[in-house]
């Protein structure tokens, strides 16, 4: 079956630009992840949703960060004025809900802000 | 709160040794402890994980790890390395009360002829 998808892939942006990175969740899957990895580093932790319902967005760094999961299935992560430090490797995970369920991986959006 | 240490950032192993990858956790409540893999421009592939079952975790790829509570250890080990493990690898920890996972800083091994 298709795993998770993520759009675009690789995405440049000059400094002070919105972005849009988009995931498509594996059909079924209730929980939705998003994480920043940043060069050389492990994944970081941004916000997570159950269905539609944000229940943790304490990872995301600042307040021009945003997501959103409006039907419960596919998931926007806006990023508003890019910052430098905003370059990263973005990654989307869906599972079925539990804590001990397998998270999936899409393949990212690699982020570059110039 | 959870953290995962990674030891060593690089590893180089020959074609047929033994690979080990190190992994101490840090966890409040009982953990859940993931192996991912990411090899270039991928995304994360799991390995194995361990969920309060098994102590001894048989993973894709010939890979296994062994979770040890008095060490609050998860070693990844593969008795026989191979060209096509060269990856990074990375450990992770979640909780039930906490589904995000939380991941090691990530060990590259990189295996030699």
């Amino acid at each position: 079956g298709a795993g998770v998808s993520q759009s675009p892939r690789y995405k440049v942006a000059k400094r002070g630009q919105d972005v849009a990175l988009r995931c498509d969740p594996i059909s079924g899957h209730v929980s939705l992840f998003w994480y920043q990895q940043a060069l050389g580093q492990g994944p970081e932790f941004l916000t997570y949703f159950q269905n539609e319902a944000q229940l943790d967005k304490s990872g995301l760094p600042s307040d021009r960060f945003f997501a959103e999961r409006p039907e419960g299935s596919v998931s926007t992560l806006k990023i508003q004025r890019t910052q430098q430090e905003d370059s990263a490797v973005y990654l989307c995970a869906s599972s079925l809900g539990h804590a001990e369920e397998t998270q999936y991986f899409g393949p990212g959006t690699r982020l570059l802000v110039l | 709160a959870q953290s995962v240490t990674q030891l060593g950032s690089h590893v180089s192993v020959s074609e047929g040794a033994l690979v080990l990858l190190r992994c101490n956790y840090s966890s409040s409540v009982p953990p859940y402890l993931f192996w991912y893999v990411q090899y270039p421009n991928q995304g994360l592939q799991l390995l194995l994980k361990y969920t309060s079952a098994a102590t001894l975790v048989k993973g894709i790829n010939g890979f296994e790890a062994e979770f040890k509570k008095s060490e609050t250890s998860f070693h990844l080990t593969k008795p026989s390395a191979h060209m096509s493990d060269a990856a990074e690898y990375f450990c992770a920890v979640s909780t039930g009360t906490a589904s995000k996972l939380t991941f090691g800083t990530g060990t590259r091994l990189q295996v030699t002829l």
